[in-house]
């Protein structure tokens, strides 16, 4: 059964850092979003990605924030300088369609990243 | 704003017991519902979904939920509790564009 991937799985870096965190989403998907959840608390939403460009975003995705489609598989999303709040889990999911026969999300594993 | 409110942020069943985790809606256009569960160290997994028609859905698992629009609720049930259902489940409304928007969560445990 086709699945959404995510790397690495875990991610630590010093504050003031750039990381970059990978998926490479279901093939034939055309919609594409991160969420965060920081740990004991609820799944937030970032970013949607449609057509190479962001159809929505939260008020979480701040300037220091940014997603890619680099080709046509991996789906990445950037953060320029880590702090310290953004240490979480970041779970990549993608989808078929919207609003609803085809809009069930598919969720990646995640990948936690700890900030230091 | 559509938003969704989990009542209990634990439950705890016996193993065959009947379970029960509670979901509410808050909507002002008709909404696509959504259940899923969360495994340690593990992603979502949607266990079911509801869109229009029939307001009682199937998931995987054995899991059901009844999407009730007097009682603007969308309740999740199992009959017989398994310990492998033991997890963190999370109700979710789909707002506006596509962007899922998640309960608190309630972690059911499951005794044997």
């Amino acid at each position: 059964e086709p699945e959404v991937t995510q790397t690495p799985s875990h991610q630590v870096t010093q504050m003031g850092q750039e990381v970059i965190l990978r998926c490479v989403p279901i093939s034939n998907h055309l919609y594409f979003y991160w969420y965060r959840q920081i740990l004991g608390q609820k799944v937030e939403f970032l970013v949607s990605f449609y057509n190479n460009e962001i159809s929505e975003k939260s008020e979480i995705f701040d300037d220091q924030f940014s997603v890619e489609r680099p080709d046509g598989s991996n789906f990445t999303l950037k953060i320029r300088s880590t702090k310290l709040e953004d240490s979480a889990m970041y779970f990549c999911a993608s989808s078929a369609g919207l609003a609803g026969v085809k809009s069930e999300q598919y969720f990646g594993p995640g990948t936690r990243l700890t900030v230091t | 704003a559509q938003s969704v409110t989990q009542l209990g942020s634990h439950v705890s069943v016996s193993e065959g017991a009947l379970v029960l985790l509670r979901c509410n809606y808050s909507s002002s256009v008709p909404p696509y519902l959504f259940w899923y569960v969360q495994y340690p160290n593990q992603g979502l997994q949607l266990l079911l979904k509801y869109t229009t028609g029939a307001t009682l859905v199937k998931g995987i698992n054995g899991f059901e939920a009844e999407f009730k629009k007097s009682e603007t609720s969308f309740h999740l049930t199992k009959p017989s509790a398994h310990m492998s259902d033991a997890a963190e489940y999370f109700c979710a409304v789909e707002t506006s564009g596509s962007r899922l928007t998640f309960g608190e969560g309630t972690q059911l445990t499951v005794n044997p």
